[in-house]
């Protein structure tokens, strides 16, 4: 069973960089696409991007100008960057496998935007 | 604003179908698959149907998908009290924007 852990920080000011790592267990890295999706709190699912583990990436465009990918098969883990962020996103953090549909998801982390 | 249509709520009390339905365009749901999502008040989404009509493996029979041109449909039939969540229909999104795309969600209540 492949399970999925979000980590980093939980509070990022406004115009600095949003950085999450996903570690994931029970399953290869290599096996599948890798997607991040955020869910403002009360709202609905935003995808952002997916990444493979050659290195392939898709970003969402509305956000592509402010996000990378990133994946660490050393590690077994992928990573977020959103960079200038404000109160807008401010929102859970989900990390899921696949590209167009997502079986596994992490437990999600808060992330909150606020000087 | 989603780009995928879904009523902001659905309910029906123990034992009955409810259907939430997920309108998209020709260049979503007209040409991709569509997925459903059931997402259990704080707690991360669960693929609930892929591929239109497919149940993962553990996901009751009482839940099913179907597509007609550009528009979706889940049902659940025999309605239980665990089944009160958020459903989330997604697919695909051809057009310039070329991205995955969510509906904005059914509340499902149990009444």
């Amino acid at each position: 069973q492949v399970q999925l852990q979000e980590s980093g920080p939980g509070l990022v000011k406004p115009s600095e960089t949003l950085s999450l790592t996903c570690t994931v267990s029970g399953g290869s890295i290599s096996s599948y696409y890798w997607s991040w999706i955020r869910q403002p709190p009360g709202k609905g699912l935003e995808w952002i991007a997916y990444i493979f583990y050659t290195g392939k990436t898709k970003y969402s465009p509305s956000l592509k100008s402010r996000v990378t990918i990133s994946v660490d098969t050393s590690k077994n883990q992928f990573a977020l960057k959103l960079s200038s962020v404000t109160a807008a996103d401010t929102a859970i953090y989900y990390c899921a496998s696949g590209g167009t549909y997502h079986e596994y998801w992490g437990q999600g982390t808060l992330v909150t935007v606020s000087s | 604003q989603s780009v995928l249509t879904q009523p902001p709520s659905a309910s029906g009390t123990p034992g009955q179908r409810v259907t939430v339905s997920c309108s998209g365009s020709n260049s979503s749901i007209g040409i991709n698959y569509v997925y459903w999502y059931q997402q259990l008040p704080g707690t991360a989404p669960k693929l609930l149907i892929y591929r239109n009509n497919q149940r993962p493996s553990g996901v009751p029979d009482r839940f099913s998908g179907s597509k007609s041109g550009t528009s979706a449909s889940l049902a659940i039939s025999g309605l239980r009290s665990e089944d009160e969540a958020t459903y989330y229909c997604a697919t695909w999104d051809d057009s310039l924007s070329d991205e995955e795309v969510f509906g904005g969600g059914t509340r499902v209540t149990v009444l």
